[in-house]
């Protein structure tokens, strides 16, 4: 079955303690990204990537970091979260090329920072 | 910068009405625009994308529409049932940079039986 997985479901950590969100796609897409959804404001792009190794920010990069060292995988790494951070926060990904390449979510981290 | 608007927020119908849910979008230069759906606690999935080219796509009692030269896009949901009830977003790619998604809010959507 074609899938976008997130791990974690839900997260809770303290200020300042490193995390990391996996995210992995089974579609062999050139194209992942990272977003945030708060309240009222939609869904705001992290970072994304288009393929291995080249990644770019997004509108709302600061204070996250990413990699993309597998064509399927997609990390997304807090160094020092902070309550700000506490978000629901979706994988994406899709092939790139024709105009009709559909964007494919994850489930969702809702990820809170006390 | 790409600003998506989708109004209104909030909408409750009776079971069985059609419905339009709107969305605008302040730069027509998009790559193709997208219909989500998303369930409380759950992802987004994709119900129709509508490439900047054309002008509607159908899938079942959903229609989309785009007019991209007005910056507007509208879902049409004929004869809705209570399993419809969700969020709906809009999302636009943007055809200078078609690593860029942008998201509208979305139109929560309460169907009563």
């Amino acid at each position: 079955e074609a899938q976008v997985t997130q791990n974690p479901r839900y997260l809770i950590t303290v200020t300042g303690k490193k995390l990391t969100v996996t995210c992995s796609q089974n579609m062999n897409h050139e194209y992942m990204s990272w977003y945030r959804q708060d309240p009222g404001l939609g869904l705001r792009q992290i970072y994304y990537s288009m393929n291995v190794e080249v990644t770019d920010k997004g509108d709302v990069p600061e204070g996250y970091k990413v990699s993309r060292k597998e064509k399927r995988n997609f990390p997304l790494i807090l160094e020092s979260p902070s309550p700000n951070q506490t978000s629901l926060y979706f994988c994406a990904s899709s092939s790139v090329g024709r105009g009709v390449e559909k964007l494919f979510f994850g489930s969702g981290t809702q990820l809170s920072v006390l | 910068k790409q600003e998506v608007t989708q109004i209104p927020a909030a909408l409750s119908v009776p079971e069985g009405e059609n419905l339009v849910l709107n969305c605008s979008f302040t730069d027509s230069a998009i790559y193709n625009l997208q219909w989500f759906r998303q369930d409380p606690g759950k992802g987004l999935t994709s119900l129709l994308l509508i490439q900047s080219s054309q002008r509607e796509q159908t899938s079942g009692r959903l229609n989309a529409s785009l007019d991209k030269s007005s910056g507007r896009s509208t879902l049409y949901i004929a004869a809705s049932q209570p399993g419809d009830s969700a969020t709906y977003l809009c999302a636009v790619r943007m055809a200078d940079n078609f690593n860029k998604f942008y998201f509208g809010s979305g139109t929560k959507l309460n169907v009563k039986p």
